[in-house]
Order: structure tokens, then C-alpha cells, then sequence
């Protein structure tokens, strides 16, 4: 079993709709990241999470220690969201999740 | 800032030839990471530094693979002799700490192809 797993694998919605990727890790950890990795193949980090929520924009991160899970939502989702999403827990170093490769369609 | 900053973007060479990936951190950053990136395997770390010392390579996956951080504005990943199984995007990523717990900067990644 993977330390860190993500779903679902592929999602493809319309624009405008409201999007949810999950995480949960079986590790102990001292933080939470979501990265994006445009087709052009950059990584950005996005969120650094240890407790509770946070928020830029449209997209909001939460995690739940106690159930060691963690969501990225996007808001009015747009074709430029169109990436693959990326949950890393760390302590040491980074541990990654597969990935989400996240189409919005116009 | 200009960010992490890694160079070539792309790199084509022939089985056998020495690589070499050089990788300028944030400045202030006392952590660096490489990591490779393959369609197979995803994302691996192959070795992290702190204050210039590598702390675990143990991801290096021959002694093919070396890497260097002869300071704290630079680091090199150099592939002797390369193979085509080599072929990946290779990023490095700084960061405040070790812990992580100030997040992660990414460079732009080298995609090196060994024909």
C-alpha cells in the first residue's frame, strides 16, 4: 500500500464546476503539500498545510490530522486549471502521491 | 528572488557521455533536493542536501549518479556514463529547513533524453 494515495486518478468536469481532490496518507508527518504541475511540466507548490484550511483564490486546502486526509478544492473551475495535482506529505523529505490529472473542459 | 533556478532546460546526448544538471537554490535555503521524474515511477528523490552536506542519497539509483554542493548557491547531478533509461525531467527544489515546514521551490526541471 502506498503512503500517500490520491483520488481519483483523472478527473474531467465543465467549466464552473466545483472540484475536489482527496488525500490520505498512513504516515506520520510534519506537513502537507499540494503542488500543480502544468503540461509544460513545471511543479508550483500551492499549499503547506499542518492543520485546518487555507485559501488562495479559488482553490482551498484542508486536512484533517486525527483522520490523516487532506482535500484540494477549486471553485468555478476554468480550463486553465487543467493539471495534475499533487499531494506530498513530509518529514524528512517528500513523500508523493500519484498524482491527479485534472481536464476542465469550456 | 529569482527562484530555483536549474540549467540546461533540455538536454540530448548520446549513451555513454558524461551529464551534467546544475541547480542555483534560494537564496537563504539551507535545504536542496533532486528529484527525477519519469512517466514509469513518478516522482523519486534521489538525494538531499542540508547546509551544503548531503544528508541521504539513498535514492541514487547507481554509482552512475553523483551529486555535488561544493556551496550554498549551487549544486550539480552528473550522470557518468549516461543510459537511456536515464531519460527523465530531473528538478531540483530548495526549501528553508529540512522539516520542510516553510514549503518547497521547484525549479523548471531539465528534461534529459540519452539516445
Amino acid at each position: 500500500k502506498n503512503e500517500v494515495e490520491q483520488s481519483p486518478q483523472n478527473l474531467t468536469a465543465q467549466e464552473g464546476e466545483f472540484i475536489t481532490i482527496n488525500c490520505s496518507y498512513s504516515v506520520g508527518i510534519s506537513a502537507l503539500h499540494w503542488l500543480q504541475q502544468h503540461p509544460g511540466g513545471g511543479i508550483v507548490s500551492l499549499f503547506m498545510l499542518s492543520s485546518g484550511k487555507k485559501k488562495h483564490g479559488r482553490l482551498i486546502a484542508t486536512i484533517n490530522i486525527q483522520e490523516k486526509h487532506s482535500s484540494l478544492h477549486i471553485t468555478a473551475s476554468h480550463p486553465r486549471d487543467s493539471a495534475v495535482y499533487i499531494c506530498a506529505v513530509s518529514n524528512y523529505q517528500l513523500i508523493w502521491g500519484a498524482g491527479t490529472k485534472l481536464i476542465i473542459k469550456p | 528572488d529569482a527562484g530555483v533556478i536549474q540549467s540546461p532546460r533540455h538536454e540530448v546526448t548520446e549513451m555513454g557521455q558524461e551529464v551534467t544538471l546544475r541547480c542555483k537554490p534560494i537564496s537563504g535555503h539551507n535545504s536542496l533536493f533532486w528529484y527525477r521524474q519519469t512517466m514509469m515511477r513518478g516522482l523519486e528523490l534521489l538525494i538531499y542536501f542540508n547546509n551544503n552536506v548531503p544528508i541521504d542519497d539513498s535514492g541514487m539509483p547507481e554509482d552512475r549518479f553523483s551529486a555535488k554542493m561544493p556551496n550554498a548557491s549551487f549544486s550539480t547531478l552528473k550522470i557518468q556514463p549516461s543510459e537511456p533509461r536515464d531519460s527523465a525531467v530531473y528538478f531540483c527544489a530548495s526549501s528553508r529547513d529540512i522539516h520542510s515546514n516553510y514549503g518547497y521551490t521547484f525549479g523548471s526541471g531539465t528534461r534529459l533524453t540519452v539516445v
